[in-house]
């Protein structure tokens, strides 16, 4: 069982529509979880980090939480077209060591 | 600096040379993470430093593989006998101390592409 997994896609979406984005993890004692953006040729980015089970809102971007059914989500609200990149989401796994796994990524194409 | 510097950006080497990777993490940041992203692929860890605590350097594919941290400064990743295998973005990220059920978000590198011909 892969430890990070994510639906490749590509996911499309027409502007300003709602993009949604999951992820499962096979650790059950992950406790932090990360969600990055990477453009084509670039290196990842940091949207957003979340730690404890619910919703965290920030800007246009909710990440949701839940460890019992070890599923972490990343909503992108008013999608624009410069949204469309690869979106990784990134597990510790405590029982493995420090390392930060992450998952292959979600290609969103937002389109005009 | 203000951000994670690698050097150099590109790198292209014969099949069978030594090539040597360098990663500036931003200052403060004890953990330091390097990383593999070969194309169209997902992040594959390679190796962990934080402070002066021994590395995780559970991800290095091969013993061809080999990183350096002195202290919490530069860190050198190092490829000998290079294989068209290893051809592959190295990525490294650096972030705030590290605790085991407690990861601080990672700040990533642009990277350098390493290319074997």
């Amino acid at each position: 069982q892969k430890e990070v997994e994510q639906n490749s896609g590509p996911l499309s979406v027409p502007e300003g529509a709602i993009a949604s984005l999951n992820c499962t993890y096979s650790d059950r004692g992950s406790q932090s979880f990360f969600w990055y953006r990477q453009y084509s040729g670039k290196s990842p980015e940091l949207i957003m980090s979340i730690y404890s089970n619910g919703d965290k809102e920030d800007g246009r971007f909710t990440a949701q939480l839940n460890k019992a059914s070890q599923y972490v989500s990343l909503l992108i609200r008013d999608s624009q077209p410069s949204d469309s990149a690869t979106y990784l989401c990134a597990v510790n796994a405590p029982n493995s060591g420090y390392a930060l796994n992450f998952g292959k990524g979600t290609s969103l194409l937002v389109t005009p | 600096g203000a951000g994670v510097s690698q050097s150099p950006s590109n790198k292209v080497t014969e099949k069978g040379k030594d090539v040597e990777l360098r990663c500036d993490p931003i200052s403060g940041h004890t953990a330091l993470y390097w990383y593999r992203q070969r194309l169209g692929q997902g992040l594959e860890f390679l190796i962990y430093f934080q402070g002066n605590s021994a590395p995780d350097k559970s991800g290095l594919p091969s013993d061809r593989f080999s990183a350096e941290r002195t202290g919490e400064s530069v860190s050198t990743l190092t490829i000998q006998r290079t294989q068209q295998e290893d051809s592959a973005v190295y990525l490294c990220a650096s972030g705030w101390r590290q605790a085991l059920f407690f990861n601080s978000p990672l700040h990533f590198g642009n990277g350098t592409r390493l290319t074997v011909t």
